[in-house]
């Protein structure tokens, strides 16, 4: 199984980043895993973004809940991110990931598992 | 969920055996996980629930405790395992990461 990101490197501050998270080798529409997104930054470190089930179940972080949206396609077997009204402090590695654990459906005891290669997004006019 | 890891760096020796602490601000049961990550590259799951090794990781990696304390411990330090390392709550969210040790060979 693979995972790829892809989307645009440069944002401007105010505008939406909308990142894909293209899935190889396995589907998303597996009721074992949820699919969640990652970012990294050097001021914050790794920061959990959220998670999607293939119900379309998800789960936000509150810091970010507002301005995020996570949606599966399973037709194309992908999953997406837009993050709306951006600023310099989302400029970040953004890395998509499968998610395991043994209490799944129940969003407890979740590893990320299988990682994306991660892509630099920047947030600047 | 705060979690605080413990040093942020160190340098030891090949051979040498390492050990990683990660403290959460409360108790997440036995729901801790440890990654490492090398520079250009993402996080790499090693250890789930506390103690439970990934396939294919190697023996010299191991993990302890529960509730607010636990460990990261390699064994016998390799010249592969240079690296940072993350603990990760999964109790509870948001998920959250400490600030990673990263580990260097002398």
């Amino acid at each position: 199984l693979q995972l790829q990101e892809s989307g645009p490197g440069l944002v401007k501050p105010s505008e939406t980043l909308s990142l894909t998270c293209t899935v190889s080798g396995g589907s998303i529409f597996s009721s074992s895993y949820y699919w969640g997104w990652i970012r990294q930054s050097p001021g914050k470190g790794l920061e959990w973004i959220g998670s999607i089930y293939y119900s379309g179940s998800t789960y936000y972080n509150p810091s970010l809940k507002s301005r995020i949206t996570i949606s599966a396609h399973t037709s194309k077997n992908q999953f997406s991110l837009k993050l709306t009204s951006v600023t310099a402090a989302d400029t970040a590695v953004y890395y998509c990931a499968r998610q395991s654990g043994t209490k799944i459906p129940v969003f407890l005891g979740i590893a990320s598992d299988i990682w994306g290669q991660g892509t630099v997004v920047a947030v600047s006019s | 969920i705060q979690m605080t890891q413990s040093p942020s760096s160190l340098s030891a020796s090949v051979g040498d055996r390492v050990t990683i602490t990660c403290w959460p601000s409360q108790s997440i049961r036995n729901y801790l996980n440890w990654y490492q990550q090398k520079p250009g590259k993402a996080p790499n799951l090693l250890i789930y629930d506390t103690s439970t090794l990934r396939s294919g990781v190697p023996s010299r990696f191991s993990g302890s405790g529960s509730e607010t304390d636990f460990t990261l411990t390699i064994s016998s330090l390799q010249p592969e395992d240079a690296a940072t390392y993350y603990c990760q709550q999964s109790y509870s969210t948001p998920l959250t990461f400490g600030g990673g040790t990263k580990v260097e060979i002398k």
